[in-house]
This record gives structure tokens, C-alpha cells and sequence, in this order.
């Protein structure tokens, strides 16, 4: 079975600096791993995935995951926040031939001014 | 644009009533989720359908049945509701591809629904 940690349920971050969101995975296969957001009133939608390939993965509003099989983890991060970044973050693993993904607790962001 | 939509963002119910929450997609998916969303828990997988008249168990069944007559529309069925059912309802649809191949999965905004 597969599953995943989010360390922090909480990160604050001042706008401008990075964002940092931490993530471990256990899987016993190749994992897929993936990381979704969703903001206030609204449900999940796609910021980057991870299949095969190129370890780095760039998704949408500038965020980054970097897969780190030695380390087991899967880590989102954002140069410069921005205030719209203000969200719940979450990251999710599944296995190859595996209809479903296992979601971590989540980590809500909030932007300082 | 690609769509899902669950009938009802808010309801209340009273405990021991019958709760129908429904999910319809417009992208033809094969595929339909309902999770469950609580905090500091992040979602938990109630069932899943991957075709029409099928359905499998998720991590968290207990209390919950499904049904899916057409391909595009999914129901979440509480025979007999709970307090412990409180929570916020997501409903998930992907292509026909594995999940975890694409990881694509569209979900709707969410039904709350409170018990009382």
C-alpha cells in the first residue's frame, strides 16, 4: 500500500519568500506522486505530477517538485510567494495500475504581506 | 471547459435521515471518486467506480453505498446518517487512463453536509 506524509500542517510564509512544503511517500512500487491544490470554497486541481522521466517537475504558478528516490520524498517549492499562493496544499501518491491516490493530510499556506 | 458538478454544496440533515449526495461529469471519464475531506485527516477514498454498474470499496466504506446507473453521474447513498458523518464530500472523476497513470483527476467544489 501506499502512503504519504506532509510534514506541517501549517506553513506562513512573508510574500516574496520561498515556499517550501515537505513531503514523504512510502510505497512498495515505482510511485506516482502528484501535488494538488485547493483554494477556499473551491475543489482540488492539478499543480504537477511526477510518472517517470526527469526527477524535476515544474507545474503551474511557478512551483517545483523535485522526486528524491533516496530520500523517499517529493517536496513543493515556490521562489517567491505570492498572496494568491494562500491555499491548502496537498500531496498524493498512487502505485502503477492503481485506480486510486492516497492524499497526505494537507498543509495550509497562508501569505504575509 | 471540463466540469464536475455535485448537486448540493451545503445540506443538513438530521441523524437516521437518508442522504443522496450526486455527482454528474461532463467529460465522458470512466472513472468516478468519492472522498471524504476532514482536517488534519486530508481525504480519505470512500469508493471508487471505474465503468458503469461498478463500484469497489475505498479505505473508509463503512456507512456509505454508491451508485452509478449512467457513466456520467455518480451518487454517494448515507443509508442512515451519522454525526460522525460530518464532512465535507468530494466527488472526482478521470479518464480512462489508470489514475495513477495521468494523476488527472477533475473534482467538483464539494458538498458540506452537517448532521445533526
Amino acid at each position: 500500500a501506499q502512503s504519504v506524509t506532509q510534514l506541517g500542517s501549517h506553513v506562513s510564509v512573508s510574500e516574496g519568500a520561498l515556499v517550501l512544503l515537505r513531503c514523504n511517500y512510502s510505497s512498495s512500487v515505482p510511485p506516482y506522486l502528484f501535488w494538488y491544490v485547493q483554494y477556499p470554497n473551491q475543489g482540488l486541481q492539478l499543480l504537477l505530477k511526477y510518472t517517470t522521466g526527469a526527477t524535476l517537475v515544474k507545474g503551474i504558478n511557478g512551483f517545483e517538485a523535485e522526486f528524491k528516490k533516496s530520500e523517499t520524498s517529493f517536496h513543493l517549492t515556490k521562489p517567491s510567494a505570492h498572496m494568491s499562493d494562500a491555499a491548502e496544499y496537498f500531496c498524493a501518491v498512487s502505485g502503477i495500475n492503481d485506480y486510486k491516490l492516497s492524499f497526505g493530510a494537507g498543509t495550509t499556506v497562508t501569505v504575509r504581506a | 471547459d471540463v466540469k464536475v458538478t455535485q448537486s448540493s454544496r451545503y445540506l443538513v440533515k438530521r441523524t437516521g435521515e437518508k442522504v443522496f449526495l450526486e455527482c454528474v461529469q461532463d467529460m465522458d471519464h470512466e472513472n468516478m471518486f468519492w472522498y471524504r475531506q476532514d482536517p488534519g485527516l486530508g481525504l480519505r477514498l470512500i469508493y471508487f467506480s471505474y465503468d458503469v454498474k461498478m463500484k469497489e470499496k475505498g479505505d473508509i466504506p463503512e456507512g456509505y453505498s454508491v451508485s452509478r446507473e449512467k457513466k456520467e453521474r455518480f451518487s454517494l447513498i448515507l443509508e442512515s446518517a451519522s454525526t460522525n458523518q460530518t464532512s465535507m464530500y468530494l466527488c472526482a472523476s478521470s479518464p480512462s487512463e489508470i489514475a495513477g497513470r495521468t494523476g488527472e483527476l477533475f473534482f467538483g467544489e464539494g458538498s458540506r453536509l452537517t448532521v445533526l
